[in-house]
């Protein structure tokens, strides 16, 4: 079945410094979605990637989805103590489901 | 709108014990899904629901049971208790696919299996 690989598995940064978390997908992916989840809360919808080589950004967010559309990678500038969380990457094959990939757990040092 | 809804927050069974996980969303969305998450690990599909009457196995079924009688509605039943299944467990709705669209996440219930 799909598998989606996410690394590094753990981040931890001075407060200021970049932040790439990037996910990998054996299969092609139909579309990639990132939540973000803070730590003892639940996942929350950051953003949905669909086409080939698509960029997108939210304020120091920056969203990127392959070429082939097998791997993505989010990259935050600048880092604040608000960025601490785990951010999941979800890959689709048009189906139902998400399969979510295990992490990059964010801590930020001030 | 309180969005997705889940009781209780805390739980501690002893094996063999059973409960129900309740989840509640008043979005109108057809989809929703269970999951399951383990410290370091991702999100797991255990079960999801296309509409009401219809479930379907996810990734990780066994030891569970879900019923969509309404909309609103997607319990999530654990008959036999087990260590393994120690674990926060999300619920999740969407409008769309959930392969397509944003999923919306519930606060969780953190259970514990003794």
């Amino acid at each position: 079945g799909q598998q989606v690989m996410q690394i590094p598995q753990y981040q931890h940064v001075q407060e200021g410094e970049d932040f790439t978390t990037y996910c990998n997908s054996s299969t092609t992916l139909s579309n990639i979605q990132w939540y973000k989840q803070r730590p003892g809360g639940h996942p929350v919808f950051l953003i949905q990637l669909v086409k080939s080589g698509e960029v997108k950004k939210q304020k120091r967010l920056t969203f990127q989805f392959g070429e082939a559309k097998k791997n993505s990678s989010l990259h935050i500038t600048a880092t604040q103590t608000t960025d601490v969380g785990t951010y999941f990457c979800a890959g689709s094959n048009s189906g139902y489901a998400l399969n979510f990939g295990k992490g990059t757990s964010l801590l930020v040092t001030p | 709108n309180a969005g997705v809804t889940q009781t209780p927050k805390f739980r501690i069974l002893k094996i063999g014990q059973s409960m129900t996980l309740q989840c509640t969303q008043d979005m109108n969305h057809n989809y929703m899904y269970w999951y399951r998450q383990d410290p370091g690990m991702g999100l797991k599909l255990i079960y999801y629901s296309v509409g009401a009457g219809i479930t379907d196995k996810g990734e990780v079924p066994n030891g569970y049971n879900v019923s969509r009688s309404t909309t609103e509605d997607f319990p999530l039943r654990l008959e036999l208790a087990a260590p393994s299944q120690t674990s926060v467990y999300f619920c999740a709705s969407s409008y769309e696919a959930g392969g397509r669209d944003t999923q919306y996440f519930g606060p969780g219930t953190r259970l514990t299996v003794l």
